[in-house]
């Protein structure tokens, strides 16, 4: 069973275009997160939502707009793609609890976007 | 200043060698929490381990071992007798409070392990 699905895992589009990537856990996390992984392979936090509300915008262009229907999702929409937003993004999600900080995060595989 | 050093960008050697990743934090929290996640060329983030402030001792899981030392911000990581599936970039991560009940965890750059056959 996996925990957190990312979809697609390769996505190829034209600069320009609007593109979303879906994101879904069933662990009954009350914490998502989206990162961005550049192509030096550094990880850098975009978003964090907590029961479907936005906690943790860092400095991203507003053309990324995080969508959160329900506990278990949370997309990234993406409009006006440019070259630089070429990178591998990943969804996360967190448990809740006295003790979730104490424990990991978990990780999709990853979503490679690729602008041409 | 970064929050998370890992100074190391590349480290190479040889397979059965040991090799220690190096990794500093910086935090004013007084509870934090550290991991590591081991990211192989496939792509996927694994997690190793994780440590909180309060608890100093020493982990060892087979060839894989922690030393966290709070009196130099440090949580090094070795591996002994490096195989070759350990080839791999490594994260250390800091975790800390970031208001609304909610975390955040904050990444080193990463060190890019090879080990050579």
């Amino acid at each position: 069973d996996t925990a957190v699905s990312q979809t697609p895992k390769y996505l190829v589009t034209q600069m320009g275009n609007d593109k979303s990537i879906k994101c879904e856990q069933n662990l009954g996390h009350d914490t998502m997160y989206w990162y961005k992984q550049d192509s030096k392979k550094f990880l850098k936090i975009m978003f964090s939502y907590n029961n479907k509300e936005l906690i943790i915008n860092e400095t991203v262009p507003n053309r990324f707009s995080p969508k959160s229907p329900d506990k278990a999702h949370l997309n990234l929409h993406i409009n006006s793609l440019e070259l630089g937003d070429s990178a591998v993004y990943f969804c996360a999600s967190l448990g809740g609890g006295v003790k979730v900080c104490n424990q990991p995060q978990h990780f999709g595989d990853g979503t490679r976007l690729s602008i041409l | 200043a970064q929050k998370v050093t890992q100074a190391q960008t590349e480290i190479s050697v040889v397979e059965k060698e040991d090799v220690t990743l190096d990794c500093v934090y910086e935090t004013r929290d007084t509870t934090y929490y550290l991991f590591w996640y081991k990211q192989p060329p496939s792509g996927e983030l694994v997690f190793l381990i994780r440590r909180n402030s309060f608890d100093e001792q020493n982990e060892i899981s087979g060839r894989y071992s922690w030393n966290f030392q709070k009196s130099t911000s440090s949580f090094n990581f070795t591996i002994t007798a490096s195989q070759v599936v350990d080839s791999a970039v490594y994260f250390c991560a800091l975790r800390e409070y970031s208001g609304a009940g909610s975390y955040q965890l904050t990444f080193g750059k990463g060190t890019k392990l090879s080990v050579i056959p």
